[in-house]
């Protein structure tokens, strides 16, 4: 089975803090994503990644940026956390056109 | 870009009931549907998807789904529910596999 595993379940930062959350997966897959789920908004792409140093914007990249320096792992950047970052966020991975696979998701608060 | 619509954001049902999850989505093209299930602080779970083939398929834990082109529909289904199917579904499309398309999600309850 396809294990993704993100770093922390739940965070607590302070606003201006840079925060990073971490996101590995084991079955060398080629995408991988992070999202925020809002209550009411779904699931809304952030960014995401076709190749190791290779991303894309998603719908609402702004406040954000990533890293994939290796294949398995994909990090999300807070440059500098807000109060409206509080959120849910999920990463995922997948290979072709099967479904993604998702971690369990950090619980992310923003005092 | 693809849009997916739940039109309920929340379904009771009583439990054995049987329950319809309804999902639309905007294109036409050929494209890759999925449903997901979410429980309470988890990630999101895969419970079928269609790639190709035949057009009703079968997940995990009794649900089905059935790919109707002409109607741009996906709706979920399963003929009796339980107490542990509590949770929220998401619909998902992709019509190029690195790029999916999330419905807002519905949010089933299931009364003893």
């Amino acid at each position: 089975d396809v294990k993704v595993t993100q770093s922390s379940r739940y965070l607590v930062k302070r606003t201006g803090e840079k925060v990073f959350l971490e996101c590995v997966q084991d079955m060398d897959h080629e995408n991988m994503f992070w999202y925020r789920q809002d209550p009411g908004l779904g699931l809304r792409l952030i960014y995401f990644s076709y190749d190791v140093k290779m991303k894309e914007k998603g719908d609402i990249p702004e406040g954000y940026s990533v890293s994939r320096e290796k294949k398995e792992r994909f990090s999300l950047i807070l440059e500098s956390a807000s109060t409206n970052q509080t959120s849910m966020y999920l990463c995922a991975s997948t290979i072709g056109y099967q479904p993604q696979h998702f971690g369990d998701g950090t619980r992310l608060s923003i005092l | 870009a693809q849009s997916v619509t739940q039109l309920d954001s929340q379904v009771p049902v009583f439990e054995e009931a049987p329950v319809e999850l309804r999902c639309n989505y905007s294109s036409s093209v050929s494209v890759y549907l999925f449903w997901y299930v979410q429980y309470p602080n988890q990630g999101l779970q895969l419970l079928l998807k269609y790639l190709s083939g035949s057009t009703l398929v079968k997940g995990i834990n009794g649900f089905e789904a059935e790919f109707n082109k002409s109607q741009t529909s996906f709706h979920l289904r399963k003929p009796s529910v339980h107490i542990s199917d509590t949770a929220e579904y998401f619909c998902a499309v992709s019509a190029s596999g690195n790029q999916f398309y999330f419905g807002t999600g519905t949010s089933l309850t299931v009364i003893p």
